[in-house]
């Protein structure tokens, strides 16, 4: 079964204190690796997909990275409205899955000034 | 590009009735659309998957006699939630793929449900 584990849960930075957010996955073949940024009481906004080990991808102060086993998201000197929940999903490569997602928990990051 | 919009944004009903949620991607043809539910403090679960002109595929333990899902077009799906009940409200969330080669889902705002 695909399994989706982010660390941590929670995470509280002073602005301009970079950290790095962790999305551990197993699944049986992947097809693409997604985050997304949630703020409270609205949809999910997507940031990034990862299709291969190595792949890298930036925005803004947002860098996303992807080994075979996990996907790190760097966040570079955050700024307050950084605040956010990061949620990771992976989409497996499976002929019946119809791109379906599967999400880890999320980490609610708290950026203060 | 990539918006896609619910409606009603929260809605409260009485229990026993039933309420229809829209989903609509603007600016884009959604092969597939996903439907959702948040609790407070969790993740999104998959409700249902939805293929336009395709009847739904549920996920395991859904009830597709209580959340009826219909997808008539490439821009617009509807889950109504029948017979609601208070155990119903959550905030359930709808997403677009444009399918293919295109594997990104694209969420919309999300909408709040309470049965009281």
């Amino acid at each position: 079964e695909d399994q989706v584990t982010q660390s941590p849960e929670a995470l509280r930075l002073q602005e301009g204190e970079s950290s790095s957010l962790n999305c551990s996955y197993t699944v049986s073949g992947l097809r693409g690796l997604f985050w997304y940024r949630q703020d409270p009481g609205k949809g999910p906004e997507f940031l990034f997909t990862l299709y291969s080990a190595g792949e890298e991808k930036e925005k803004e102060r947002l860098k996303a990275t992807l080994t075979k086993k996990e996907s790190f998201l760097h966040i570079t000197a955050p700024k307050p409205e950084d605040s956010a929940t990061y949620l990771c999903a992976v989409q497996a490569m499976t002929t019946d899955s119809w791109g379906k997602l599967q999400f880890g928990a999320g980490t609610q990051v708290v950026v203060t000034p | 590009g990539a918006v896609v919009s619910q409606h009603p944004s929260w809605v409260i009903c009485k229990s026993g009735t039933s309420v229809k949620i829209e989903c609509r991607s603007l600016d884009f043809q959604a092969t597939t659309m996903f439907w959702y539910r948040q609790f407070p403090k969790q993740s999104l679960m998959l409700m249902a998957t939805s293929n336009e002109g395709s009847k739904a595929t549920y996920e395991q333990g859904v009830e597709k006699d209580k959340f009826l899902i219909n997808h008539a077009s490439l821009t617009l799906s509807t889950l109504t939630v029948t017979s609601a009940h208070p155990e119903d409200s959550s905030f359930y969330i709808c997403s677009a793929s444009r399918g293919g080669t295109s594997y990104e889902q694209y969420f919309g705002p999300g909408t709040r449900l309470t049965v009281t």
